[in-house]
């Protein structure tokens, strides 16, 4: 059973940069069939996506975020990461991690329980 | 970037009611289409992939059709746990966007 974790601080500084992890269990995050990514969901409001990274390393990016955002992978710990630079009050969302299987034709299909992150003094 | 307008934005309905959604994309992104839902304080769970796949494990009241532009998903008979909000999303590009969302309230 596939299971996908987000660890990182639940608050950060204005201007300072959000760091979030994503632990994997269950499945490998070198496998071809897969993407993995982020979506985050300000509260109340809808979802983004923030941006996909493959095993390879190569990675897509929100153009709105792009500039701010890195997302890398660890193969050796199963973990992949989210960096965003520079962060405001409009950062402030659920952050989720999930999982994406190119055979269901790109769906997202296993999501991490989601983590808040409040930017604030 | 590819636009996703889903429609209605609420609905209220009772149990047992056919509901239907519709999802509409600014470009023809063939059946690239997906379906979720979202209850309060939890993560999405992808109900529909591919338009028409139902996701293992969902149960077969959720139906999903359409292609190229125009998508829909209809509950057959809504149930007290399907009150709920529901997201497409498309899947044809690599950057994923996500319909608004329709909220399915109790009448």
């Amino acid at each position: 059973q596939l299971q996908l974790q987000e660890s990182g601080p639940g608050l950060v500084k204005p201007s300072e940069t959000l760091s979030l992890t994503c632990t994997v269990s269950g499945g490998s995050i070198s496998s071809r069939n897969f993407y993995w990514g982020w979506i985050r969901q300000p509260p109340g409001k809808g979802l983004e996506w923030i941006g996909t990274i493959y095993y390879s390393g190569s990675t897509y990016y929100n153009l709105s975020l792009k500039g701010r955002l890195t997302i890398s992978l660890d193969t050796s710990k199963n973990q992949f990461s989210l960096k965003l630079t520079s962060v405001t009050a409009a950062d402030t969302a659920v952050y989720y991690c999930m999982r994406v299987n190119v055979l269901t034709s790109g769906a997202y299909d296993s999501w991490g329980q989601g983590t808040l992150v409040t930017v604030s003094s | 970037d590819i636009q996703l307008t889903q429609s209605p934005s609420s609905l209220s309905a009772s149990v047992g009611d056919r509901v239907t959604i519709t999802c509409r994309a600014s470009h023809n992104i063939n059946m690239y289409l997906n379906w979720y839902q979202q209850k309060p304080g939890k993560a999405p769970t992808l109900l529909i992939y591919a338009a028409s796949s139902l996701q293992s494990g969902v149960p077969s009241r959720f139906s999903g059709s359409g292609s190229g532009t125009d998508f829909s998903l209809t509950i057959g008979s809504l149930q007290p746990e399907d009150f709920a909000t529901y997201y497409c999303l498309q899947s044809y590009s690599t950057a994923g966007t996500f319909g608004q969302g329709t909220k399915v309230e109790f009448k």
